[in-house]
């Protein structure tokens, strides 16, 4: 069936330097794509979204990539830190109903 | 605002035994979701309720029930629970955006079945 899969399931990345989380998705219906974080023990929280209709996005210190050709995801973290330690995961939608198909995720590990 | 909360935050049954997951929203959000996390996983969609009064089977129905009391509260019921329903369950609740939606998660209910 339709999926959103991660290349990485790991990270680590040292302070200061920018991450780069990736994403596979196969429904080429999906119109909205989304990035949350997930910190130990807690419920995913919204990172940046971006619509179907857009090549690049960007948040504070994020940036999300889009690239619809060969259906891949990315997330971009500039100067990442020791509080970005989570795990990642990107999310699909249709534009109808807002059911959201989660990826596996990438758990990020920043060493100081 | 408390955003999404949910009751109880640990839970352990034996199989068989009955139990309901409790969720509420302050943030008059129509649409309400429960997934479940398994280790290593991302969240699989098991009931959602677009609106009030209204509700749909997501990935994994099966084994739930759901029950959308109003706006603000969406509870999950396992009738007869089975270890394959050990994990975490995260409520979600969402307002519509242009094309899609931004889902605020709960917490989450950590559920052991023995």
């Amino acid at each position: 069936g339709e999926s959103v899969g991660l290349h990485l399931p790991t990270l680590s990345v040292q302070e200061g330097d920018n991450s780069i989380i990736n994403c596979a998705y196969s429904n080429s219906a999906s119109d909205y794509f989304i990035w949350y974080k997930q910190e130990s023990g807690k419920g995913p929280q919204f990172i940046i979204d971006i619509r179907s209709n857009m090549d690049k996005r960007q948040g504070q210190r994020v940036t999300v990539l889009l690239n619809k050709t060969v259906k891949h995801l990315s997330l971009q973290i500039a100067a990442t830190q020791p509080g970005d330690s989570a795990v990642y995961f990107c999310a699909e939608t249709k534009r109808q109903g807002g059911k959201l198909i989660f990826g596996q995720g990438t758990e990020l590990s920043v060493k100081p | 605002n408390a955003g999404v909360t949910q009751t109880p935050k640990f839970q352990v049954l034996k199989t068989g035994q009955s139990m309901t997951l409790q969720c509420a929203q302050d943030m008059n959000h129509n649409s309400m979701y429960w997934y479940r996390q398994d280790p290593g996983m991302g969240l699989r969609l098991i009931y959602y309720s677009a609106s009030e009064g209204t509700t749909d089977k997501g990935e994994v129905p099966n084994g739930y029930n759901v029950s959308r009391l109003n706006k603000r509260e969406f509870s999950l019921r396992l009738e007869s629970a089975a270890p394959s329903q050990t994990s975490v369950y995260f409520c979600a609740s969402s307002v519509p955006l242009a094309g899609g939606h931004e889902q605020y998660f709960g917490p989450g209910t950590r559920l052991t079945v023995t």
